[in-house]
Parts: structure tokens; sequence; C-alpha cells
């Protein structure tokens, strides 16, 4: 049991490339986010989803796009990277047990020149 | 507008002693909440929640006290331990779903 998995753990991108960051969970929850944690902001929202085909923006969705297409996975896609996205993001899953149950990925570092 | 405010960036402890970690809300609707640590680079992970039907929840040397008419809660942990260091993040689940408000965090620092 992996838990929550994020690739890559790195990235640095060029203003206006495109990327996937991917994650993926084992454990069979339905719901799944994706946060942002930038220097005195805590973790925004940035995109949900409460089950396979279900997704619906968060508090800071603009630049970012998800689909949901299993229940394992829920990629994160950035359109035409800008320098204010450079930041570490997060991908969660929440378990059948309720609010206590979000478990985190362990991150990936994204860096925007 | 933050809804849930760390005003505390950072603290630091002796080992042995008392650390208190300070969080404040402003939406009275707010009927439970959490606090998650975070090492440098993993990922944030659950440590102890209160329902607003109480005012206090104790698990072993963490015990998080919360006063609704203040619209404040704190993580109290003694005694702390040089691995204790790490960020601490208050969170709020909103009414009926998953969306979680996170508060901007405090680095603890546990000197030994």
């Amino acid at each position: 049991n992996a838990g929550v998995t994020q690739t890559p753990k790195f990235q640095v991108l060029k203003t206006g490339q495109s990327m996937t960051l991917q994650c993926a969970q084992d454990m069979n929850h339905e719901y799944m986010s994706w946060y942002r944690q930038d220097p005195g902001m805590g973790l925004r929202l940035i995109h949900y989803s409460v089950g396979a085909g279900i997704t619906d923006q968060g508090e800071v969705p603009n630049g970012y796009n998800v689909s949901r297409s299993t229940t394992e996975d829920f990629p994160l896609r950035l359109l035409s990277a800008a320098p204010s996205q450079t930041s570490v993001y997060f991908c969660a899953s929440v378990g059948a047990g309720g609010v206590d149950t979000q478990y985190f990925g362990p991150g990936t570092r994204l860096t925007v020149l | 507008d933050q809804q849930v405010k760390q005003n505390s960036p950072s603290l630091s402890v002796q080992e042995g002693r008392i650390s208190i970690l300070n969080c404040d809300y402003t939406n009275s609707m707010f009927d439970y909440f959490l606090w998650y640590k975070k090492y440098p680079a993993e990922g944030p992970t659950f440590l102890i929640s209160i329902s607003s039907i109480k005012d206090k929840n104790e698990d072993g040397r963490f015990t998080v006290f919360l006063n609704k008419s203040a619209k404040h809660l704190s993580l109290h942990i003694v005694p702390s331990q040089p691995g204790d260091s790490a960020v601490y993040f208050c969170a709020v689940p909103t009414s009926g779903t998953y969306k979680y408000i996170f508060g901007t965090g405090t680095r603890l620092k546990v000197l030994a």
C-alpha cells in the first residue's frame, strides 16, 4: 500500500511550457484534491474531485486543468506555465473514515522561470 | 479575507517545555477543526482534531482546546521534543464537504 504518490518530485519549466503533475492513490478513495503551498499562504485548494468523472474548482483554479478518468489517478495540468505558478504542489485523498482521513502525497516542487 | 489564521509564523521552545500553537477563525458555522503536522520535503499528516461540541480533545502529548465564543483554538504539546520540530497547520473542512481551508502555518522549533 503506497498511499498517495506524486511525480515528479522536482520540475523546472520555462514560461509558457505545459506539463502534467501526476497523482495516484491505491486506497480506493473517492475524494481527491490538489493544493499549492506558498510561503505565508498555507495550503490553497486548486481543484478537487468527488469521484471518477467528477471534478470541480477550488479556491485558486486559474491556469490549471484536471480530469478524473479513474478512481486511482488525478493529474493536474498546467496549460501555459507562469512564474506565479512556482510553488509546491500537494495531492491528497480522503478516505471513507471522514475528514480526519485526508492523506497527502510528498509534493512536487515546481519552479517556473 | 482569510477565514483561518495562524498569526505566529514561528515559535521556539526548549525541549521538555510546553508548546502552544494558536489558530483563529472567522466563521461561527465551522464545526470541526484539525491540526496537521508537516516535515520538510514531506506532505502534511493529520495530527489531532476536535468537534465544536467539545472544548478539549487529548491524544498523548497533544491536546487541542476550542474556545467557540472567541473563535479560537490552540494546540498544546507537552512535553515538547526535538522530533516535534515541524510546521503545524490548522484546517477546517467546510461544512458538508471535504474542501479544507488551511491556516498559514506555524513553524515550531524545539531546542535540545
